[in-house]
């Protein structure tokens, strides 16, 4: 299996542009989490889908961070309209019931 | 609310120079204490799943336990890459989410 997969790896916009992540979970996973980590804050659960559906939102900063999960083996972050603050690592991570999550690479954000 | 304190926030050992890294938790409901690396740029890497009290798991140099209250990473003679931020993360009975954190920068000089 090739893991979890995130695009792009790096993204480098202005303040006020949309900004969209793309996860591709691990084949047979049920759950999939969406992270952002910085040095300040550390890893920050956003949130978690549960077989495609959204269980818990509660990490979502504000109204212009959006998570879809169309179909179990896609899911997209948005960010509109982004801000400096919003820089940092977005990770994507998924996993079977009860099992360990496995993450994605990242996409390195970069808000100017 | 689940709560994880990792310490020492930073350590740095000798190549061969064996210790151990903490993880202080508290959790309504244990249903499992994760162990992680990550390396720089990197996404965290899973390495140990831990469920009950007196649990141990090796991979490697490397050994977890389990108590109650707390989690040690063991490190073995451990070698220069060995060297990555170690993550601990906890499940409580709240849900699926994992609470993590902030990890250990381990440095291992050759």
């Amino acid at each position: 299996d090739a893991g979890v997969i995130q695009s792009p790896r790096h993204e480098v916009t202005e303040m006020g542009q949309e900004v969209t992540l793309r996860c591709k979970p691990i084949s047979g996973h049920d759950y999939l989490f969406w992270y952002r980590q910085t040095m300040m804050r550390g890893l920050e659960l956003l949130i978690y889908f549960n077989n495609n559906v959204p269980i818990d939102d509660s990490g979502m900063p504000e109204d212009r961070f959006s998570a879809k999960m169309p179909n179990a083996s896609f899911s997209t972050l948005k960010i509109q309209p982004s801000e400096p603050r919003d820089s940092a690592v977005y990770f994507c991570a998924s996993s079977a019931p009860q099992g360990g999550q496995f993450f994605g690479p990242g996409t390195r954000l970069t808000v100017l | 609310e689940d709560q994880v304190t990792q310490s020492p926030e930073a350590l740095r050992l000798q190549e061969g120079e064996s210790s151990s890294l903490n993880c202080s938790y508290t959790v309504s409901g244990l249903r499992g204490l994760f162990w992680y690396r990550q390396d720089p740029g990197k996404g965290p890497e899973f390495l140990f799943t831990l469920y009950s009290a007196g649990e141990e798991k090796e991979k490697e140099r490397l050994k977890a336990t389990l108590t109650k209250k707390e989690s040690f990473l063991h490190i073995t003679a451990p070698k220069p890459e060995d060297s990555a931020t170690y993550l601990c993360a906890v499940r409580g009975s709240s849900g699926d989410k994992l609470t993590f954190g902030t990890g250990t920068r381990l440095a291992v000089r050759p």
